[in-house]
C-alpha cells in the first residue's frame, strides 16, 4: 500500500533550468495538494487540485504550474527555476471533504 | 494577514506537564479543523480533527474549538519528550481549500 508517492526525494538545479516534481496517490482520493516548506514557514499552499479536471492557486504560485493528469496524478512543474524556489515540496492528497490529509515523503530542492 | 496563524515557539515544557497550543483562522466559512504532528525532516502526520465547538478528546490529546472567535487550540498532557515535534494547525475551508498554520515547536525536557 503506497498511499502518496513523490518522485525525486532529492534534486540539484541550476538557476534557470526547468524540471517536473511527480506525485501520485493510490488511494482513490479526489483532492490533491502541492505546499512548499522552508523553515520557519509552515506549509505554504502553492496550488491544489479540489477534484479531477480542476486546479487552483494557492498562497505562492507565482513560479509554478501544475497538471492534474488524472485523478492519480498531480505533477507540479518549474519553467525557470531560482533560488528562492529552494524549498522542500509536499504533496498531499484526501478522499474528500473534512478528512485527512495524507502526505508524501517530500522532496528537497536546491536551486544553485 | 496569514489565514491560519500560530505562535512560532519554540514552546518549552517540563516532562510530565501540560503543553497548551494555539490557532487562530481568518475564514469564518471554514469547516473543519486539524492539528498534525511534524518531527524534524519528516511529513505531517495527523493528531486530531475537530468540527463541531467544544471539546474533542483522544487519549492525552485535547482539541478545542472556538468558532465564534475563530480560535482552535491543542492540549497535550502528561508530556513526554517524544512529542518534541512541531505542532501544526490546519484548516479547510471553501473549494476544499486546505491551508497550514506555520507550525508551533514543542519542546519537552526530561
Amino acid at each position: 500500500n503506497a498511499g502518496v508517492t513523490q518522485t525525486p526525494k532529492f534534486q540539484v538545479l541550476k538557476t534557470g533550468q526547468s524540471m517536473t516534481l511527480q506525485c501520485a496517490q493510490d488511494m482513490n482520493h479526489n483532492s490533491m495538494y502541492w505546499y512548499r516548506q522552508d523553515p520557519g514557514m509552515g506549509l505554504r499552499l502553492i496550488y491544489y487540485s479540489a477534484s479531477e479536471g480542476t486546479t487552483d492557486k494557492g498562497e505562492v504560485p507565482n513560479g509554478y504550474n501544475v497538471s492534474r493528469l488524472n485523478k492519480r496524478e498531480f505533477s507540479l512543474r518549474l519553467e525557470s527555476a531560482a533560488p528562492s524556489q529552494t524549498s522542500v515540496y509536499f504533496c498531499a492528497s484526501v478522499v474528500g471533504v473534512n478528512t485527512e490529509a495524507f502526505f508524501g515523503q517530500g522532496t528537497r530542492l536546491t536551486v544553485v | 494577514q496569514k489565514e491560519v496563524e500560530q505562535n512560532s515557539g519554540p514552546l518549552s515544557v517540563p516532562e510530565g506537564a501540560i503543553a497548551s497550543l494555539n490557532c487562530t483562522y481568518s475564514d469564518r466559512g471554514s469547516q473543519s479543523f486539524f492539528w498534525y504532528r511534524q518531527y524534524s525532516g519528516k511529513s505531517p502526520e495527523l493528531i486530531m480533527f475537530i468540527y463541531s465547538n467544544g471539546d474533542k478528546e483522544d487519549g492525552r490529546f485535547t482539541a478545542q474549538l472556538n468558532k465564534a472567535s475563530q480560535y482552535v487550540s491543542l492540549l497535550i498532557r502528561d508530556s513526554q519528550p517524544s512529542d518534541s515535534a512541531t505542532y501544526l494547525c490546519a484548516v479547510t475551508g471553501g473549494f476544499q481549500k486546505l491551508v497550514f498554520g506555520t507550525g508551533t515547536r514543542l519542546l519537552v525536557s526530561p
